[in-house]
């Protein structure tokens, strides 16, 4: 089972702003880098934030990432129509000594 | 450009072994871990190890640690993953990516995944 907490399911409709929350524990989020990834149906993940707040090239600004104490979020502002897909929250967990995954988030474009 | 080819879709029997291949290209091989990472239909992502390339050290998820076994072959910039004693619950699409504990840049390339079924 996964150690990261993620809300299922998250939505808004075009233009407006969706924030999904990733809980985990102080062996994991509260001492390691988060990572978000984002799965489009049937394709593979792809890296959208690493180092809790970065964005690797060509990942548009529209996406954020954040971190607070064993707490992360990604926010997703103007939301289009291609931004539906699972998100996915990680970070390596100290006392696993393994990367753990969010639960998954499944954003809805209304 | 940067790109992990994997192996086709593999059908086997309770208890056999399977072995998926990640072969890499467009960037020095040994200068990246990789990792495996597997989705059972429907479900969420399971990271299941990675390995360094150069050096050979393994980190494997608990659960796993007695049936998956990480290799890598420099010579042809290719990274391998086998798993014992199939069972049914182990029927997923295998993703290889690049990246690992040491690189904090996150597994920023991802193969396009291998499809694993067990079936009796």
């Amino acid at each position: 089972q996964s150690v990261l907490t993620q809300p299922p399911s998250a939505s808004g409709t075009p233009g407006q702003s969706v924030t999904i929350s990733c809980s985990g524990s102080s062996s994991n989020i509260g001492v390691n880098y988060v990572y978000w990834y984002q799965q489009l149906p049937a394709t593979a993940p792809k890296l959208l934030i690493y180092l809790n707040d970065q964005r690797p090239s060509g990942v548009p600004d529209r996406f954020s990432g954040s971190k607070s104490g064993a707490s992360a979020s990604l926010a997703i502002s103007g939301l289009r129509s291609e931004d539906e897909a699972d998100y996915y929250c990680s970070a390596w967990d100290a006392s696993l000594n393994a990367f753990v995954f969010g639960t998954g988030t499944t954003v809805t474009v209304l | 450009q940067v790109s992990l080819v994997q192996s086709g879709t593999e059908v086997k029997k309770p208890g056999a072994s399977v072995k998926v291949s990640c072969q890499a290209s467009g960037y020095s091989f040994t200068s990246y871990e990789i990792s495996w990472v597997r989705q059972a239909p429907g479900q969420g992502l399971e990271w299941m190890g990675c390995i360094s390339t150069k050096h050979g050290y393994t980190k494997i998820a608990q659960k796993l640690q007695d049936r998956v076994t990480l290799t890598t072959d420099t010579s042809t910039s290719t990274a391998y993953v086998e798993l014992k004693s199939l069972r049914s619950d182990d029927s997923a699409v295998y993703y290889c990516a690049r990246g690992g504990y040491e690189d904090y840049s996150g597994l920023d390339v991802w193969g396009p995944g291998t499809t694993v079924t067990v079936s009796s």
